[in-house]
């Protein structure tokens, strides 16, 4: 059984270009949480969405921050207009389901704006 | 606002003996406390977990203790291993709150052969 995948690992961007990152859920999970992690930090949250729904936002900046987790595919969190205070390790989890307690993370993904 | 706190932002301990990591956080709404490690360039793995109507679970080297009096948790590894060297974060949630985690800010634990 597959973990979670994050994709791509490491990404670099330009102040201003768009960051796309994507992540599996394991087989079966349909609750995704994406985290981020600045360096010196702990994993904050940002999102939680289930499939075609966002459940929790609250952890997501309001401005050029998105994501979606559609019927089919992976999710995706979406940063537009990317600045330097964005890089940082961004972390997908994902769970089987309301109430189940672990959430299983993935490899996460490198942001660097250059 | 910090709301789980891990104060030791580094331990260091022999091979064989005890680790014990700490753990305190502020938010009485949170019911249920985990804990996950982590290598650098990979994900947190989970490595055990408590519920707030326990006060201590114990799983193979891992044992987790919790004191909701003084909203305090402690991680013990014994014996320890070179290969428990790592990143420690204490992580807490409220179950009427989606499961979202808040974490702490990790321990990095370095186990001396």
């Amino acid at each position: 059984n597959a973990g979670v995948m994050q994709n791509p690992r490491h990404l670099v961007r330009r102040r201003g270009q768009e960051a796309r990152l994507r992540c599996s859920p394991m087989k079966g999970h349909s609750h995704v949480y994406w985290y981020r992690q600045l360096p010196e930090e702990g994993l904050k949250f940002m999102v939680y969405l289930q499939k075609e729904n966002i459940i929790d936002e609250s952890g997501m900046p309001k401005e050029r921050f998105s994501a979606e987790f559609p019927k089919e595919g992976p999710s995706i969190l979406r940063i537009q207009q990317v600045v330097r205070g964005d890089s940082a390790a961004y972390f997908c989890a994902s769970s089987p389901g309301t109430g189940e307690n672990e959430q299983y993370f993935g490899p996460g993904t490198r942001l660097t704006v250059t | 606002d910090q709301q789980v706190k891990q104060n030791s932002p580094s331990l260091s301990v022999q091979e064989g003996r005890i680790s014990i990591l700490n753990c305190d956080y502020t938010n009485s709404m949170f019911d249920y406390f985990l804990w996950y490690k982590k290598y650098p360039a990979e994900g947190p793995t989970f490595l055990i977990s408590i519920s707030s109507i326990k006060d201590k679970n114990e799983d193979g080297r891992f044992t987790v203790f919790l004191n909701k009096s003084a909203k305090h948790l402690s991680l013990h590894i014994v014996p320890s291993q070179p290969g428990d060297s790592a990143v420690y974060f204490c992580a807490a949630r409220n179950s009427g709150s989606n499961y979202k985690l808040t974490f702490g800010k990790g321990t990095l634990l370095t186990v001396n052969p």
